[in-house]
């Protein structure tokens, strides 16, 4: 079946540190692969995606996502964390062969602390 | 660009009543999607409209869950009669027809069945 894992339920960073939040993914083929994020009492928001061609994908926010096909892994990075950065964060791909549906991870609660 | 507008935000029912939930897509974006979020769970989808066509309702509950896309704009999701298990978030999202184009969302409507 195919899936998607974030191995940590939760992220604990220090304002100002980079931080780092997990994906990988087991899905045929070359997915599309999204990161979405969760503010308290609102909806998701688009942060980035990867479609084909550089590895490093820049989107909203200062954030940034590394693909590593080898690995099926398309981790959230950022250089610099701030307190306002503290959501939750939801990993999504998309099969090739889908009518345009993503598959969800359970999402990452990351936590910046000043 | 107006983004995805959703109403009411908040709901409280009795187990056993009935509810309906609006949503207006962005404009011009033929696909919509309603979620189901469970507190801390990633997004559950219910039912995919292509225009005013289901694209797929494999996981809607037929028996109590209804949905609509009237003329391939606006859409209502109702529940009759309503479970405690349905208190959730109810997310709506739209994007444009073609495999690599992000979701939008709506703020959700919170449904509490009491």
């Amino acid at each position: 079946a195919q899936s998607v894992a974030q191995p940590e339920d939760q992220v604990n960073v220090a304002e100002g540190n980079p931080l780092t939040v997990k994906c990988t993914y087991s899905v045929s083929g070359n997915p599309y692969l999204f990161w979405y994020v969760q503010y308290p009492n609102r909806g998701l928001q688009f942060l980035l995606k990867y479609i084909t061609g550089d590895n490093l994908v820049k989107g909203s926010y200062g954030f940034e996502a590394e693909f590593n096909k080898s690995q099926t892994s398309f981790h959230l990075k950022k250089p610099s964390a701030l307190v306002s950065d503290s959501a939750l964060y939801f990993c999504a791909v998309r099969p090739l062969d889908s009518n345009y549906q993503l598959i969800w991870g359970a999402g990452t609660k990351l936590i910046i602390k000043p | 660009e107006a983004g995805v507008a959703q109403s009411p935000r908040y709901k409280i029912i009795e187990k056993r009543q009935s509810v309906a939930f609006w949503c207006n897509p962005i404009s011009g974006h033929a696909t919509l999607y309603w979620y189901q979020q469970i507190l801390g769970q990633g997004p559950k989808l219910l039912i995919q409209f292509q225009n005013n066509g289901v694209v797929d309702d494999s996981q809607l509950p037929k028996d109590r869950f209804s949905a609509e896309r009237l003329k391939g704009v606006d859409s209502t999701l109702k529940i009759q009669p309503a479970k405690l298990e349905d208190s959730a978030v109810y997310l709506c999202a739209s994007s444009q027809a073609g495999t690599g184009y992000e979701q939008y969302f709506g703020p959700g409507t919170r449904l509490t069945v009491t």
